[in-house]
Formats: C-alpha cells, structure tokens, sequence
C-alpha cells in the first residue's frame, strides 16, 4: 500500500546532540513537507520542498535543516540551534495543486 | 501566514445527535480551505478540499461548507458516532501549496 513512513515513533536525545527524523513516501508526490506540533497549537511548517534537490524554509525553520535527495525521501534535522525540539514532528506529502495532504504517523522527540 | 480559528476547542456530544464546528479566517486570500481529521495515534486523514465561495462537500454523515465573502467554513456530522471521536483540523492552503492549520475541534462522541 502507499503512503509515508515516519521513523522512529519515539526518539530521545540529550541536548546539544544534533538528531535526523526520516521520512519516507511512495506515493510519487512532489511536494514534501515537515510540520512540528506543539501543546495548544496549530501545526506550524518548518520546511517544505516541491522538488528534487529543492526546499524552503517554512515558518519555523531556524535550528533545522532538512535534504531532498531522491523523491521519496525528505530528512529533517534536528541540530543543536533549535532552542525548544521537544515536540511532536509530522511528515506529509502532496501531489501539487489541489489535493489534500497525506500524513505520516509523526515522531515524538523528547531532548532532555 | 494565515490565521486560522477553530471553535469550539472541545466538544462532547451523545451518539446519534448531530453537530458542527466553524473554522474562521479573516482573508479571503488563500487558494483552498482543507479539512482532516486526527484520530487519536493515528495521522490526519485528507476530508475535503474546498476552493470556491460556496463549495458544499459531502462524505457519507459529513459534509461541509465554504463562505469566503464572510470568512468561514462549517464542518457537519450527522447522526454522530463514536467512531467519529477524532480532532477535526481545518487549513488554508497559501502560496507554494503550503497549509496553515487552526489549533483544532476534539470532537468525543458518548456512546
């Protein structure tokens, strides 16, 4: 079946370490993005990217970095510049224009 | 960014009744208003995906509606079910097919 694949489903880090949340859809969708959610709000774009070898920065994107190497895949790093990474992290994809989104089942990281 | 509001925050509701949430925005300036729903260790399921004044989308008890002129979008679920407890997400799809999502309705329905 299709869909997106996050791993893993829990992750614990000790701060100042730098961790990688994988992503990975096989639904050949384009567009692929990373939104973070936190207690008592809307989930907020950290990153998106519409192609291959492409991405922007969302709204949230300071101490993160993320690659678009092969379609399918779309890694977002957690580095040691993000003040506050612990918070529940999820994956989507998107054929561009007009369609809805596809989730992948999030990771929940905790930096303690 | 687009702001989104979502009310109300909670909702508890008996089985069988009907109910409905809103999903307010102050700009009509987006290309598509979305709605998901979040089933508890689940991800988001796509609902609907509305792009004109007016739109109307049904899918089977659930149905929704759009009124860009002032600002807001209706979600309905008829004859509620427990299975229909979930958090019920609405967004606004901006440039470069980005989303912009409310903070959410959690719907519980009492068996």
């Amino acid at each position: 079946d299709g869909g997106i694949t996050q791993s893993p489903k829990y992750l614990f880090r000790k701060e100042g370490q730098n961790v990688t949340l994988s992503c990975e859809q096989n639904l050949n969708h384009d567009a692929m993005y990373w939104y973070r959610q936190d207690p008592g709000q809307g989930l907020r774009l950290i990153y998106y990217s519409q192609i291959v070898n492409d991405f922007q920065k969302g709204d949230i994107a300071e101490g993160y970095s993320v690659s678009r190497e092969k379609k399918e895949s779309f890694p977002l790093t957690v580095t040691s510049a993000q003040k506050n990474p612990t918070a529940f992290y999820l994956c989507a994809s998107s054929i561009r224009d007009g369609y809805g989104y596809t989730f992948g089942s999030g990771t929940r990281l905790t930096v303690v | 960014i687009l702001n989104v509001e979502q009310s109300p925050q909670s909702l508890h509701v008996q089985e069988g009744d009907s109910t409905n949430f809103t999903c307010s925005f102050p700009s009509s300036n987006f290309y598509a208003l979305h709605w998901y729903r979040w089933e508890t260790a689940k991800s988001p399921e796509a609902l609907f995906v509305m792009t004109l004044n007016g739109d109307e989308k049904k899918k089977g008890r659930i149905s929704a509606t759009l009124n860009t002129k002032e600002g807001y979008s209706y979600l309905y679920i008829k004859g509620s079910q427990p299975e229909d407890s979930a958090t019920y997400l609405c967004a606004l799809e901006g440039g470069a097919n980005n989303l912009f999502f409310g903070t959410g309705t959690r719907l519980t329905v009492i068996p």
